[in-house]
């Protein structure tokens, strides 16, 4: 129940199309869905993150859908850039609980085509 | 230059040693955590601190120790305990409390190799 399942675990892309990550979780307890940018050999960047009390939150061109009911969520990237290409994770959290632990995605390893 | 720095970015060892890891934030952050990271798998918590002097098994504590004497400062050790320590690890650390964020920013890692 403490599981984040994401997809796909790679995804091309061509410069200027849409790249989408897909999670789900199953413990309704969580309460903040961040996504991480990792790029080789660095640690992982805090890009953009959602509470459940919003379906959508927009920043720039990355963009969190969040479905309630589903128990998913999912990045959208649009126009995305050879720039883009790296590794992203999805995570979930109890934020007030349990030291704000977060239960990381599998990861999806994305490369945008010039 | 506010951050997180881990320290070394590359380790070997021989099989049979302990290593440590050491990580320092100057972020005046309370939480601090250790992940770790292998090939197509997501980051699993090994242990995190909410506060000095106190820290918690995440979820695959075995073969590790750490230690939190200091707010800036939770270095890890692998001991000749841990099966397959080969592997990258990565430090965070948040604002934490009750009250604080806990969104978690992390150091650059370091890679160990164990032969």
């Amino acid at each position: 129940q403490q599981q984040v399942k994401q997809s796909p675990q790679s995804l091309i892309v061509q410069k200027g199309g849409i790249s989408i990550i897909n999670c789900a979780y199953e413990n309704t307890a969580f309460d903040y869905f961040p996504w991480y940018q990792q790029f080789p050999g660095k640690g992982p960047a805090l890009l953009i993150a959602i509470r459940p009390d919003v379906s959508e939150k927009k920043e720039g061109r990355f963009t969190i859908s969040f479905n309630k009911s589903a128990k998913q969520f999912s990045l959208h990237i649009m126009d995305s850039q050879p720039g883009d290409s790296a590794t992203y994770f999805c995570a979930a959290s109890i934020l007030y609980n349990q030291g704000g632990k977060l239960i990381f995605g599998q990861g999806t390893e994305l490369s945008v085509k010039p | 230059d506010g951050g997180i720095t881990q320290s070394p970015k590359y380790l070997f060892r021989k099989e049979g040693q302990n290593v440590t890891l050491s990580c320092e934030q100057n972020l005046n952050h309370d939480a601090m955590y250790w992940y770790r990271q292998d090939p197509g798998q997501g980051l699993r918590l090994i242990y995190y601190s909410q506060i000095v002097n106190d820290f918690q098994k995440g979820d695959i504590a075995e073969g590790y120790s750490v230690s939190r004497e200091k707010k800036e400062s939770f270095p890890l050790t692998v001991t000749s305990a841990q099966k397959n320590p080969t592997a990258f690890y990565l430090c965070a650390s948040s604002i934490g409390g009750t009250s604080g964020s806990h969104e978690q920013y992390f150091g650059p890692g370091t890679r160990l190799t164990v032969t």
